[in-house]
């Protein structure tokens, strides 16, 4: 089955900075890379995805970059505010919308004003 | 994007006791629900994958017997935690997902305590 692994597992930025988290995958068959940001005590929520037929995707402050050969993607957000602060999980899955999704196990980012 | 909801959003039950958590989406079909538990600080573990009018598929190491899911429509799946024990106590998520993409929308989660 599919492995994701996050790092790193706890960041602390000063606003304004910028934060990098970095996913690996095993599968070579996952093709839709979503990003979530959760809260605590709240939902998952969609931030970014970015599916196998693309390397890079933007969204404002969010990019999300996807290396196929390399079997890794990474979270890129710049400019960053105390509200950025939260767990952040990669995931990765193969086509098919009954297809599980697999987690990576959390970046904790703080930005400290 | 789309809504899913989650009943109750807590519940505080006795050991020994069943307890069931309502998944619905609320403005699309739910081909596929997935279950998750959390513990905190930790990741989104999957126990569970259920596609509407068939048998869930269970994670390893998840009992089916004692964790119930049920999904008998396009728009509702149930997970019921039969013979709570303390160590069952956890945040449960659920997540539905349509059949003409990937994308998975929550529910807002149910935190389950037993005494």
């Amino acid at each position: 089955g599919e492995n994701v692994e996050q790092h790193p597992s706890t960041l602390s930025v000063q606003e304004g900075d910028s934060a990098v988290i970095k996913c690996t995958y095993s599968d070579s068959a996952s093709n839709y890379f979503p990003w979530y940001k959760q809260e605590l005590g709240k939902r998952p929520q969609l931030i970014i995805d970015i599916r196998s037929n693309v390397g890079e995707k933007k969204d404002q402050r969010i990019a999300v970059t996807l290396n196929k050969t390399a079997k890794h993607f990474s979270l890129h957000i710049t400019e960053t505010q105390p509200e950025d602060s939260a767990v952040y999980f990669c995931a990765a899955s193969p086509p098919g919308g009954y297809q599980k999704v697999t987690f990576g196990t959390g970046t904790k980012l703080q930005v400290i004003p | 994007g789309a809504v899913v909801s989650q009943h109750p959003s807590w519940v505080i039950c006795k050991s020994g006791t069943s307890v069931k958590i309502e998944c619905r989406s609320l403005d699309f079909q739910a081909t596929t629900m997935f279950w998750y538990r959390q513990f905190p600080k930790q990741s989104l573990m999957l126990m569970a994958t259920s596609n509407e009018g068939s048998k869930a598929t269970y994670e390893q190491g998840v009992e089916k017997d004692k964790f119930l899911i049920n999904h008998a429509s396009l728009t509702l799946s149930t997970l019921t935690v039969t013979s709570a024990h303390p160590e069952d106590s956890s945040f449960y998520i659920c997540s539905a997902r349509g059949n003409t993409y990937n994308e998975q929308f929550f529910g807002p989660g149910t935190r389950l305590t037993v005494l």
